[in-house]
C-alpha cells in the first residue's frame, strides 16, 4: 500500500523567512496531493492540493510542486507570519471511490516575529 | 454554510465498553470518511461511504464498524473498547472523490 514519508518533522523560521516541507510518496497510481494545515485543538483545514497532471500550483503566499518521477511533492510557504504557526501534513490518494488519504507525520512549523 | 458537524465533543469511556460518534457532511456531499489520529501522528483512514455503501476500509479491526444514512450522515461504531482506542475522531466529507474536508472531530478517552 501507499507510504507518505514527510520531512522536517520540525521547522522554525523568522518571519518573513520561506519554509518548504516535504512529502515523498510511494504508490505510483497516486494522482492526488493535498496538504492540511493542524492548528492545536483544531480540525485538518485543507490549504491547497495538486493533481498529478500539473507540476506546480500557487495560490497567494502558499505553492505546491509535484515530481512524479521522483515521486516527491513539496509545499513552499514565502513571506512567512506568525499565524502560519502550526502542523502541517501531506497526504496522498489514488483519487478514486474507497481509496484513502494517506498522511505523512506531519512538520510543526514556528514561526518566532 | 455549514461545513462538516461531528457530535460528541468529547468522550471519556471505560474498556470494554461501546461508542457511537456521528457525522454530517457538508449540504451536497455524498461521500463521508472517518480517519483516527492518535496524539502526534497523521490521521489514518477507518473507513469510506459513498452513497450510503462501504467503498474502502483501512487497517483496522473488526470492532470498528460504520453506517451512512439516507441523509449521509454517517456513525462510527467500536465495540471492546481498549486503552489504544484513545483518539480524536475526524469525519471528512467531499463531492468528488478527492477532496476532502474535516470535521472538528469527536476526542475519545479510554480509561
Amino acid at each position: 500500500g501507499e507510504n507518505v514519508e514527510q520531512h522536517p518533522s520540525t521547522l522554525s523560521v523568522q518571519e518573513g523567512d520561506s519554509a518548504v516541507i516535504k512529502c515523498t510518496y510511494s504508490d505510483s497510481a497516486s494522482n492526488y496531493f493535498p496538504w492540511y494545515k493542524q492548528e492545536l485543538g483544531k480540525r485538518p483545514q485543507l490549504i491547497i492540493d495538486i493533481r498529478s497532471n500539473v507540476g506546480e500550483k500557487k495560490d497567494q503566499r502558499i505553492a505546491v510542486t509535484l515530481n512524479k518521477t521522483a515521486k516527491h511533492f513539496s509545499l513552499h510557504i514565502t513571506e512567512t507570519q506568525p499565524e502560519d504557526s502550526a502542523v502541517y501534513f501531506c497526504a496522498a490518494s489514488r483519487g478514486q471511490a474507497g481509496t484513502a488519504l494517506i498522511f505523512g507525520k506531519g512538520t510543526t512549523l514556528s514561526v518566532s516575529s | 454554510d455549514a461545513g462538516v458537524t461531528q457530535s460528541p465533543t468529547h468522550l471519556i469511556k471505560t474498556r470494554g465498553q461501546h461508542v457511537t460518534l456521528r457525522c454530517s457532511p457538508i449540504s451536497g456531499h455524498k461521500s463521508v470518511s472517518w480517519y483516527q489520529q492518535v496524539l502526534g501522528q497523521g490521521p489514518q483512514f477507518i473507513f469510506q461511504y459513498y452513497e450510503k455503501e462501504e467503498r474502502g476500509r483501512g487497517n483496522f479491526p473488526d470492532r470498528f464498524s460504520a453506517r451512512q444514512f439516507p441523509n449521509y450522515s454517517s456513525e462510527l461504531n467500536v465495540n471492546a473498547l481498549l486503552l489504544g482506542d484513545s483518539a480524536l475522531y475526524l469525519c471528512a466529507s467531499s463531492f468528488s472523490q478527492d477532496e476532502q474536508y474535516f470535521g472538528p472531530g469527536t476526542r475519545l478517552t479510554v480509561t
